[in-house]
């Protein structure tokens, strides 16, 4: 079985400063890993995607995500936090080959203090 | 592109009464997935078609819970008879099989059974 275990429930940066959001998965399979963000009453939106390539991977809005097999992880930074990146963001794996389903993580609440 | 649509946004309605949740996927995506988000349980997967049929409701809770995808641009996911504790926020989502597990997800329909 797949799963994501999202090492944060809440994180807390000053306005400028980095972002780190941490991710480690367990996937039987080459697993597809995705970073998702959700505002406020708001869809998921799609940050950024792990499929294969390259394993350091670069997102929307300064965003990005490396790859590391050896430490199961996916952790997702950001150099300089902004207001408008506080929300819900969800590390998620793709289910087992063939089944497109995903499975979510439980979610990291981002806070960015002025 | 108009993205996935869902309706209503907001529904409540007493426990007892049946509930319609409607899904208008993105035109050209041949799979759709319904997920409930709840802060107990996280997101979680429903049901998903593909070309319009279903395949995996491993995830819809109770026979109460039944989904159609009538044809490739509609589906609806019912409840009857809703209870309080289906109150959740419902999404759906669709991803075509050249997009490698990336999914796209509706604003989700906000569901208060009191």
């Amino acid at each position: 079985a797949q799963s994501v275990t999202q090492l944060d429930s809440h994180v807390s940066v000053s306005e400028g400063t980095p972002v780190l959001l941490r991710c480690n998965y367990s996937s039987s399979y080459s697993p597809s890993l995705f970073w998702y963000v959700q505002h406020p009453n708001k869809g998921l939106q799609l940050l950024l995607k792990y499929t294969s390539a390259a394993t350091l991977v670069k997102g929307i809005n300064g965003f990005e995500a490396e790859f590391k097999k050896s430490e199961t992880s996916f952790h997702l930074t950001k150099p300089s936090a902004h207001m408008s990146d506080a929300a819900e963001y969800f590390c998620v794996v793709s289910d087992v080959a063939g089944r497109r389903a995903l499975t979510f993580g439980s979610g990291t609440r981002l806070q960015v203090q002025p | 592109d108009a993205g996935v649509i869902q309706s209503p946004r907001h529904e409540v309605t007493e426990m007892g009464q049946e509930v319609t949740l409607r899904c208008k996927p993105i035109s050209g995506h041949d799979y759709l997935f319904w997920y409930r988000q709840t802060m107990m349980r996280g997101l979680e997967l429903l049901i998903y078609f593909n070309n319009n049929v279903p395949i995996d409701d491993s995830g819809m809770p109770e026979d109460r819970f039944s989904a159609k995808m009538p044809n490739a641009s509609f589906s609806t996911l019912k409840i009857q008879p809703s209870e309080p504790r289906d109150s959740a926020v419902y999404f759906c989502a669709s991803t075509t099989g050249t997009l490698r597990y990336e999914q796209y997800f509706g604003p989700g329909t906000r569901l208060t059974v009191t």
